[in-house]
């Protein structure tokens, strides 16, 4: 079984400071995981994936997010945060056991950057 | 840069009748999915076509919910009779093969308002 925790509902952030919005994950073999942006009233926007190799990994707009096989997380970071940045962000799993293909999306984090 | 269109953007509609949506894919991508989003949390599947075959419905509410994709390009998803609890934001996505690494593309929605 696959899963997917985001902790926090909101961030909030001011602009010019570093963000980082958190994602736990639960799989009974390795993960393929990914982070998607929403703005309001909008489909979903991929960002960055973990597939293997390099536990950084470098996404659209400057995001980045780190996999952490030990603590079974995959947190998204930004150096510096924009206003525009403000939007919801959804972390997504798939075990790569199992024979699923569809990955197990998380219930979101509201991201607040403030002026 | 390709898209995944879908419409109406916004439907609103009473209960008890019955409403369609339609989405269309990149073109190429062979593998088409159908979410619903309730406000306040992640996607989730509903269906799953692989060209004009479905490959998982089993978390469609088959009794008032149809899905179909007749030549294996777009797709339309039916409720019938819609209900209350039904209004949620309707997301279709494509992705070249399944399970791909890549991650998918949404298209932009369909608000649905049930009243």
């Amino acid at each position: 079984a696959q899963s997917v925790a985001q902790p926090e509902d909101q961030v909030n952030v001011a602009e010019g400071n570093p963000l980082t919005v958190k994602c736990t994950y639960s799989v009974s073999g390795n993960p393929y995981l990914f982070w998607y942006v929403q703005y309001p009233n909008r489909g979903l926007q991929f960002l960055l994936k973990y597939i293997t190799g390099d536990n950084l990994v470098k996404g659209s707009y400057g995001f980045e997010a780190e996999f952490n096989k030990s603590q079974t997380s995959f947190h998204l970071k930004k150096p510096s945060a924009l206003v525009s940045d403000s939007a919801l962000y959804f972390c997504a799993v798939r075990d790569t056991s199992g024979g699923s293909y569809i990955p197990t999306f998380g219930r979101g984090t509201s991201l607040i950057v403030h002026p | 840069e390709a898209e995944v269109a879908q419409s109406p953007r916004y439907k609103i509609t009473e209960k008890s009748q019955a409403v369609a949506f339609w989405c269309d894919p990149i073109s190429g991508h062979a593998t088409l999915y159908w979410y619903r989003q309730i406000l306040g949390q992640g996607p989730e599947l509903l269906v799953q076509f692989q060209d004009e075959s479905v490959v998982d419905d089993s978390q469609l509410p088959k009794d008032r919910f149809s899905a179909e994709r007749l030549k294996g390009v777009d797709s339309t998803l039916k409720i019938q009779p819609a209900e209350l609890g039904d209004s949620a934001m309707y997301l279709c996505a494509s992705s070249f093969e399944q399970g791909s690494n890549y991650g998918y593309t949404f298209g932009s929605g369909t608000r649905l308002t049930v009243v």
